[in-house]
C-alpha cells in the first residue's frame, strides 16, 4: 500500500501565483517523520523540511510554508508568490523509525511549472 | 565537501551486461540506501543497509545485489542488465534519530540499458 500519496501529478501556474502541494500519508506509528524534497531540472534532491509527528506547529521559511495536520494525515506545502526558479518536482516522504530502520517512503511527486 | 558521492554519473549498458554503481559517504552515517527513480513513481527503495555488515531488501530488489563494503561504501550491482532497469539511481545515507536527523543524497546515476 502506498504510504505517501501526492494526488497532484502536475501543477502549472503563472509567476506570483500561490501554489499548494498536497501530501497525505499513512502510518500506524505514533513516532514518524515527514519530509519535503525539491528536485530541480538539474536532477539533484534538495532537502526542504523535516517535521516529526509530535510537532504540529506550522512552519514558514521565506516563501515556503507547511501545514501539518495529524487529524487528516496531511502535510501540505505552499509556495507563496511563485517564481520561475520554483519550477521543479516536489516529493513528500515518510520515515517510520519504529520499524527498526530509517527507510524513506516517497510519494510519486508533483511537477510544478511556473510560467513567466 | 562532506556528502555522498556516486559514480558514474552516466552509463549506457547493453542488455545482459553487468556493472556496479559505487557510493561513498564521508559523514560517518550508519545507514545507507539505494533508490531508483522512474517517471511518475517517485523514488523506490531497492536495498538498504541499516548498519555496517547488514543489508536488506527494499521495495524493488529483483535484479540487483548490494555490498556494504565498510561503513563508508555501499555498492549496487546489476548482474545482467535489462531495459526495465533503465532509471536514475540515487544513493543516500542517514544517521539515527538525533536533532540533525535527515538524509543526504548523492547526485544520481543515469543508467540506460539498450
Amino acid at each position: 500500500a502506498q504510504k505517501v500519496t501526492q494526488a497532484q501529478t502536475e501543477i502549472s501556474v503563472v509567476e506570483k501565483e500561490d501554489v499548494t502541494l498536497d501530501c497525505v500519508y499513512e502510518t500506524r506509528d505514533t513516532t514518524y517523520y515527514l519530509f519535503w524534497y525539491k528536485q530541480p531540472p538539474s536532477g539533484e534532491l534538495v532537502f526542504l523540511i523535516r517535521r516529526n509527528s509530535f510537532d504540529e506547529q506550522n512552519e514558514i521559511s521565506g516563501r515556503y510554508s507547511w501545514n501539518f495536520q495529524k487529524s487528516t494525515s496531511s502535510f501540505n506545502f505552499t509556495i507563496t508568490a511563485s517564481q520561475v526558479v520554483d519550477s521543479a518536482v516536489y516529493f513528500c516522504a515518510l520515515s517510520e523509525p519504529s520499524l527498526g530502520d530509517y527507510k524513506l517512503s516517497f510519494g510519486a511527486g508533483t511537477t510544478v511549472t511556473v510560467r513567466a | 565537501n562532506a556528502g555522498v558521492t556516486q559514480t558514474p554519473k552516466f552509463q549506457v549498458l547493453k542488455t545482459g551486461q553487468s556493472m556496479t554503481l559505487q557510493c561513498a559517504q564521508d559523514m560517518n552515517h550508519n545507514s545507507m540506501y539505494w533508490y531508483r527513480q522512474d517517471p511518475g513513481m517517485g523514488l523506490r527503495l531497492i536495498y538498504y543497509s541499516a548498519s555496517e555488515g547488514t543489508t536488506d531488501k527494499g521495495e524493488v530488489p529483483n535484479g540487483y545485489n548490494v555490498s556494504r563494503l565498510n561503513k563508508r561504501e555501499f555498492s549496487l550491482r546489476l548482474e545482467s542488465a535489462a531495459p526495465s532497469q533503465t532509471s536514475v539511481y540515487f544513493c543516500a545515507s542517514s544517521e539515527a534519530l538525533n536533532t540533525n536527523y535527515g538524509y543526504t543524497f548523492g547526485s544520481g546515476t543515469r543508467l540506460t540499458v539498450v
